[in-house]
């Protein structure tokens, strides 16, 4: 079964500042995917950012950054120069040929940016 | 082009009711997920349809939930019978194709029984 831990139930960060929002998994699947997803108050889930396990190189979209560790399987999100926008809920998720395509999610993680 | 619609946004309804939430996905996608996010918490897999293939039901908490999609497309989750503890947002997604590819969800509908 695959499960996605994610500890931080709350983060603050300051606008301009970068953040970490931290992942871990578990799969005993050889092949699988993470992402993470933001979820303002509104409640759309916005896709970000998606790392696959056999990707070499950390996945980057603008200032959202993976930090991709496989040995230690944790996949953390980097928000770099964070705006007020950023404030919402962000969900680590993973899929796996094992699951039939289905997305476990984490708790997720409220971020609040502040001036 | 248009992204994964739901309707309706919101649904009030009385314990006992049955209701009935759709979506719509991405044109040309072929996989269509519904997914259950109950107050403060993460999101619970329900069901899975991929093209003509049978749906994976593996996530419906009870049989008093059921999904169908008709013609490959439009999707409808349909709750019997309804409880109080049924109350949550429903998000339904939808990808290209099944496996490693991104799931673009809809607004969801905030379900409340009362």
């Amino acid at each position: 079964a695959q499960k996605i831990t994610q500890t931080q139930p709350g983060m603050f960060v300051q606008e301009k500042e970068a953040v970490t929002l931290d992942c871990t998994y578990d799969t005993s699947d050889p092949s699988y995917g993470l992402f993470w997803y933001k979820q303002p108050s509104s409640g759309e889930m916005i896709f970000l950012i998606y790392q696959g396990s056999y990707d070499q190189q950390n996945a980057t979209e603008g200032r959202y950054s993976l930090n991709f560790q496989k040995a230690r399987k944790s996949a953390n999100l980097v928000i770099s120069a964070s705006q007020l926008g950023d404030s919402a809920m962000y969900f680590c998720a993973m899929i796996g040929p094992g699951t039939a395509s289905k997305l476990t999610f984490g708790t997720g993680t409220r971020l609040q940016v502040t001036l | 082009g248009a992204g994964v619609s739901q309707s309706p946004s919101n649904k009030v309804t009385e314990k006992g009711k049955d209701v009935e939430l759709r979506c719509d996905p991405i044109s040309g996608h072929t996989a269509l997920y519904w997914y259950r996010q109950s107050l403060g918490q993460g999101l619970e897999f329900l069901i899975y349809f991929q093209g003509n293939s049978a749906p994976d039901k593996s996530g419906l908490p009870s049989d008093r939930f059921s999904a169908e999609r008709t013609g490959g497309s439009v999707s409808t989750l349909t709750i019997q019978r309804t409880q109080q503890e049924d109350s949550a947002v429903y998000l339904c997604a939808s990808s290209l194709r099944s496996s490693l590819y991104e799931q673009y969800f809809g607004p969801g509908t905030r379900l409340t029984v009362t």
